[in-house]
């Protein structure tokens, strides 16, 4: 069965350091998106992608944050300047189409550590 | 995305059927009903949607009142692996706008007795 891969699995960082996370989205799949999900609490919405460009970011994606497309496979989120309130579970998740009837497939997520 | 309401907690025993409920009195009409788990240190995984009939898969079965305030998923024989936070989830029918996001709630953490 398909599935939408992230990597690294965890990384750990300095605070003020810029970190790169990645995503493979499932191969036919049209729509991406960033979750994340602080330890203890729910999971939250970050930022959805289509057609190489953001379709809807929350208040949490502020400028430090950006995505990427940057080739026809991986799906990137980086955090320019990592803060310590940063240290989360981020989950990518991917889906063929958009609507009150698609599915989102997550990823296995990456644990960002900031120290 | 309308409001749903779901227990904080419930328990079961395995290979028992658990009815996990949820609650959204203020649906609209073009709202589909999406329930997603979050298995430990897993992300969330889709289980099953439906908009007014009652829906079966190989996961679970979602049964939607007539009036569509309410919802419950079904897990007709619970195993350890159902151990999980179960999230329900309103969805509008039309795309676009803030159709992008799923908004999760704190969900319903099911215990599964051995």
């Amino acid at each position: 069965e398909p599935e939408v891969t992230q990597t690294p699995s965890h990384q750990v960082t300095q605070m003020g350091q810029e970190v790169i996370l990645r995503c493979v989205p499932i191969s036919n799949h049209l729509y991406f998106y960033w979750y994340r999900q602080i330890l203890g609490q729910k999971v939250e919405f970050l930022v959805s992608f289509y057609n190489n460009e953001i379709s809807e970011k929350s208040e949490i994606f502020d400028d430090q944050f950006s995505v990427e497309r940057p080739d026809g496979s991986n799906f990137t989120l980086k955090i320019r300047s990592t803060k310590l309130e940063d240290s989360a579970m981020y989950f990518c998740a991917s889906s063929a189409n958009r609507g009150g009837w698609d599915i989102q497939y997550f990823g296995a997520g990456t644990r960002l550590s900031v120290l | 995305d309308a409001k749903t309401t779901q227990p904080n907690s419930m328990e079961s025993n395995e290979e028992e059927p658990v009815h996990l409920p949820c609650n959204h009195s203020t649906i609209s009409g073009t709202d589909y009903i999406h329930w997603y788990r979050q298995l430990p240190s897993q992300g969330p995984e889709y289980v099953i949607h439906g908009l007014t009939s009652n829906v079966n898969n190989r996961m679970a079965s979602l049964a939607i009142a007539e009036d569509r305030k309410s919802s419950t998923l079904i897990l007709h024989r619970a195993t350890l692996r159902d151990a999980a936070v179960y999230y329900c989830i309103l969805r509008d029918l039309n795309s676009g706008g803030s159709n992008y996001k799923l908004t999760f709630g704190k969900g319903t953490l099911l215990t599964v007795n051995p």
